[in-house]
């Protein structure tokens, strides 16, 4: 069956980075396009980024984009997302998710990993 | 990228019908039939019941439904119980990026 595994979670200062991981299993990691999206504290859910299934196309959303990188490496099954100049309204809960057959909707979602930022 | 448009809360008696409603702009709803919904248990992962405005995944009750009119997107949970107590997110394709809702917790009274 589908899993998403993500780690990298922790408490870090303003300014500073962090990367996520997301370890899949269980589909054909190559086929599909796999998505980060993240909630803050008592908040609704934000759409933060997608690599294509291809690796080709990476798309962001506006609060991030500069500062995050996503990225994934096949031999692993594992998708990545690396977070620079972190803010404290970057703080969240970050979910992997992985997309279905269609266009951006997303059918497996992980347990999320906790991202603090604060001095 | 502003989010979409949800009532902060909708309730309802076991048995009966809600319907929650989902107001974005042409440039995400109402340009694309690529509407999905997402139930979220406390402390728990979002759940995917809908997709492409009116399909079901396989396992998700046909107690829900959705459908989209214009720039607005709504998701009915028909026969309500205990168990849809729950937050609830639509989510819409806005051409390379999506953008999700406000949020709408439903209450089983």
């Amino acid at each position: 069956q589908v899993q998403l595994v993500e780690s990298g979670g922790g408490v870090v200062q303003p300014g500073t980075s962090l990367r996520l991981s997301c370890a899949a299993s269980g589909f054909t990691f190559s086929a599909y396009g796999m998505h980060w999206v993240r909630q803050a504290p008592g908040k609704g859910l934000e759409w933060v980024a997608v690599m294509s299934y291809d690796g080709s196309n990476k798309y962001y959303a506006d609060s991030v984009r500069g500062r995050f990188t996503i990225s994934r490496d096949i031999s692993k099954n594992t998708l990545y997302l690396q977070m620079n100049s972190l803010r404290v309204e970057d703080t969240a809960m970050y979910y992997c998710a992985k997309e279905g057959f269609g266009v951006f909707y997303f059918d497996y979602w992980g347990q999320g990993t906790l991202v603090t930022v604060s001095s | 990228q502003s989010a979409l448009t949800q009532p902060a809360s909708v309730s309802g008696s076991p048995g009966q019908s809600i319907t929650i409603s989902c107001t974005g702009t042409s440039s995400d709803v109402g340009g694309y039939d690529y509407v999905s919904w997402y139930q979220q248990h406390p402390g728990k992962a979002p759940k995917l019941i809908i997709y492409d405005v009116n399909k079901w995944p396989s396992g998700v009750s046909n107690r829900f439904s959705g459908s989209k009119s214009g720039n607005t997107a709504s998701l009915t949970i028909s026969g309500l119980q205990a168990e849809d107590e729950a937050d609830y997110y639509c989510c819409s394709y806005a051409g390379s990026n999506s953008v999700f809702g406000t949020g709408t917790k439903v209450t089983v009274l």
